[in-house]
């Protein structure tokens, strides 16, 4: 089946400090990943649609200059997180839509600010 | 926009026992999907429902689509200490995938 790989799956930063997430379609063409967010025990909410080729669409109240989304191939999307703060400790997960129904989604990246 | 409201919010049954979800919307739906996520993993997409009073099972798992289109259901017979995780219903909706609050499942050996 298709599947989406998603490094890294956990990354400690300081705060202040970078951090890239990369997503990847092993054997399919994403021309569209999303982009989500989960916080301990809740929903996932979607941060962003990321688009080949063009500008990503960003969801109300999420920041474009802090979540910087980069799609440069039919296979790679990239979230980074610019000046990461504690807040912005999460579970990131990104994920595609597969044929006419169903997405498939990575395995999530945990990612800890201190 | 749209919200699908998911209930209950935790379950917690004996193993053996049986387990049901509940999704509703206020507004009709274009269709619903399922997904299930273990503790510390991703969501795995079950099953899409798109037709008015569809039902479909997977083994032990029966979904449902309300004949107005505006709930569905996830139940499931008999659990077993591997039907642990939150099950999560979702709409597609024009450009993107909205999710319900999920249903959190945990089980007594």
């Amino acid at each position: 089946g298709a599947v989406v790989s998603q490094h890294p799956s956990r990354v400690i930063c300081k705060s202040g400090t970078s951090v890239k997430i990369e997503c990847r379609s092993l054997d399919f063409q994403a021309t569209t990943m999303f982009w989500y967010r989960q916080f301990p025990k809740k929903s996932l909410m979607l941060m962003a649609t990321s688009n080949e080729g063009s500008k990503a669409t960003y969801e109300q109240g999420v920041e474009k200059d802090k979540f910087l989304i980069n799609h440069a191939s039919l296979t790679l999307s990239t979230l980074t997180v610019t000046s990461a703060h504690p807040e912005d400790s999460s579970f990131y997960i990104c994920s595609a839509r597969v044929g006419a129904q169903g997405y498939t989604f990575g395995s999530g990246t945990r990612l800890t600010v201190v | 926009g749209q919200q699908v409201m998911q209930i209950p919010q935790y379950q917690h049954v004996q193993e053996g026992e049986d387990f049901t979800t509940y999704c509703n919307s206020s507004t009709t739906l274009s269709n619903i999907q399922w997904y299930k996520q273990r503790p510390g993993g991703h969501p795995v997409f079950l099953i899409q429902l798109v037709k008015s009073g569809e039902v479909k099972k997977q083994k032990r798992l029966t979904f449902q689509f309300g004949e107005a289109k505006k709930n569905s259901s996830l139940h499931i017979t008999a659990t077993q200490t591997t039907d642990v995780g939150t099950y999560f219903c979702a709409e597609q909706g024009a450009q993107k995938l909205v999710f319900g609050q999920g249903t959190r499942l945990t089980i007594n050996p």
